[in-house]
């Protein structure tokens, strides 16, 4: 059974930083994209950033390219997500989700998510 | 980008009856469309990749179909466990990108 767990979310001020981290299991994790979607209240999900199987591509949404950046621990089946000069406009539940095809980059549907950490920016 | 205008934002229905959603994409995605359930609380779950294939485990009763710029999503004799938020998303370009969902509510 795929599972992807995230953590690290929580209240930081604007301009701070803030680590996510998302743990999997239950599939081959060497083999397959991950991605970080968020969503704020409200609002359709946003794509943010995306892996690929062997961590040497990386791409992101225009919204936190620069500030935000992507990497993956294959021995450890874990994806992180670092986030600086956080603005209110990056608060939203964000969610690490699983490529749906093998060795699929950024031009894929996501077949399994986690449940989400939320990202609240506000002084 | 893409953009995914997702038709109607909500709708209410009964227990077996039929649903059809729409998503027109702003330029032809080649049928690189995926429909998502999103139930309060949860996380979302794929139900149809590439306009009309079912994913593993999903009941019948969801179907998709389409091309070009214009899909459809239908969920045939509505189930109870069946109201969510329904979004589309288009995985031709990047960034992939949703549309704003459809919110299916008990008549």
């Amino acid at each position: 059974q795929v599972h992807l767990a995230e953590s690290g979310g929580g209240l930081v001020q604007p301009g701070k930083s803030l680590r996510l981290s998302c743990v999997a299991a239950g599939f081959s994790f060497g083999d397959y994209s991950i991605h970080w979607v968020r969503q704020a209240p409200g609002k359709r999900p946003e794509w943010v950033a995306g892996v690929s199987n062997d961590g040497n591509n990386v791409d992101y949404a225009d919204s936190v390219k620069g500030r935000f950046t992507v990497s993956r621990d294959n021995s450890k089946s874990t994806v992180n997500l670092q986030m600086h000069s956080l603005t209110a406009e990056d608060t939203a539940l964000y969610y690490c989700a699983k490529g749906l095809m093998v060795s699929g980059f950024v031009e894929d549907c996501f077949d399994s998510w986690g449940q989400g950490t939320l990202v609240t920016v506000s002084s | 980008d893409i953009q995914m205008t997702q038709s109607p934002s909500s709708l209410s229905a009964s227990v077996g009856d039929r649903v059809t959603i729409t998503c027109r994409a702003s330029q032809a995605i080649d049928n690189s469309i995926g429909w998502y359930q999103h139930k309060r609380g949860g996380a979302p779950k794929l139900l149809v990749f590439a306009a009309s294939n079912l994913q593993a485990g999903v009941p019948s009763r969801f179907s998709g179909s389409g091309s070009g710029t214009d899909y459809v999503f239908t969920i045939n004799r509505l189930q109870a466990e069946d109201f969510a938020t329904y979004y589309c998303q288009q995985f031709y370009a990047s960034p992939v990108t949703f549309g704003q969902g459809t919110k299916v509510e008990i008549k």
